[in-house]
């Protein structure tokens, strides 16, 4: 079975800066998809950046961007410029790209904390 | 907004009741899954349902049932409640084309049992 792991429970920012969050997983499988889910307060799960694992090129969206290292299993999410409202729990998740394996793997997830 | 819709946001019932949640899919999504988020046990997937037929179960009590409809809605049965089913419960649904694999989650129904 699938792993996830997001090894911190908790992460800081200045507003305005950098930060990156890390995942790894565990897999025998070579064909899957890797997400990133923001949840706010609101507690809703918000797709943040989604990865397709044969694509060798990191996917980017605005702020958000990933670091995928295939042979390690890792992909770390990087958050550019960050603001206030970026400010929430973050997932990791693995996906499968078998029919057999539709589920969403998440891992325990990271709060983020942003300062003004 | 993510186009998926769950009903009711908020139930609070007692020990021993039966619960109904609602989830209405993205439009012309075929997929539904089910996940339920407690501060214990994380977010754990529940069920997959594709067209109307289960596909795949994961950490799912017996308690627990579902099903999807001819119109694609489907329905999460909690029955038996204990207060350790108290959770947030999400309605995902999975898009194809260039996006396939991806899922969108609903607002979640908060459920408490006293």
């Amino acid at each position: 079975a699938q792993t996830v792991t997001q090894s911190q429970p908790e992460m800081s920012v200045q507003e305005a800066e950098t930060v990156t969050l890390s995942c790894t997983y565990d897999t025998s499988e070579s064909d899957y998809y890797l997400f990133w889910y923001k949840q706010p307060p609101s507690r809703q799960m918000i797709l943040v950046i989604r990865q397709e694992a044969y694509k060798q090129q990191n996917a980017t969206e605005n702020r958000f961007s990933v670091n995928f290292q295939k042979a390690a299993k890792s992909f770390s999410l990087k958050i550019s410029d960050s603001q206030l409202g970026d400010a929430a729990m973050y997932f990791c998740a693995y996906r499968s790209a078998s029919n057999a394996g539709n589920m969403l793997t998440f891992g325990g997830g990271t709060r983020l904390m942003v300062k003004p | 907004d993510s186009g998926v819709t769950q009903t009711p946001k908020h139930l609070i019932t007692a020990t021993g009741q039966r619960v109904t949640l609602r989830c209405s899919p993205r439009s012309g999504d075929l997929s539904v899954y089910w996940y339920q988020q407690s501060l214990d046990q994380g977010l754990q997937f529940l069920i997959h349902y594709y067209n109307g037929e289960e596909r795949a179960k994961g950490n799912i009590l017996e308690r627990f049932s579902a099903q999807q409809f001819p119109d694609l809605h489907s329905e999460l049965n909690l029955s038996s409640l204990e207060l350790g089913d108290s959770a947030l419960y999400f309605c995902a649904s999975s898009v194809g084309g260039t996006m396939r694999g991806t899922q969108y989650f609903g607002p979640g129904t908060r459920l408490l049992v006293l």
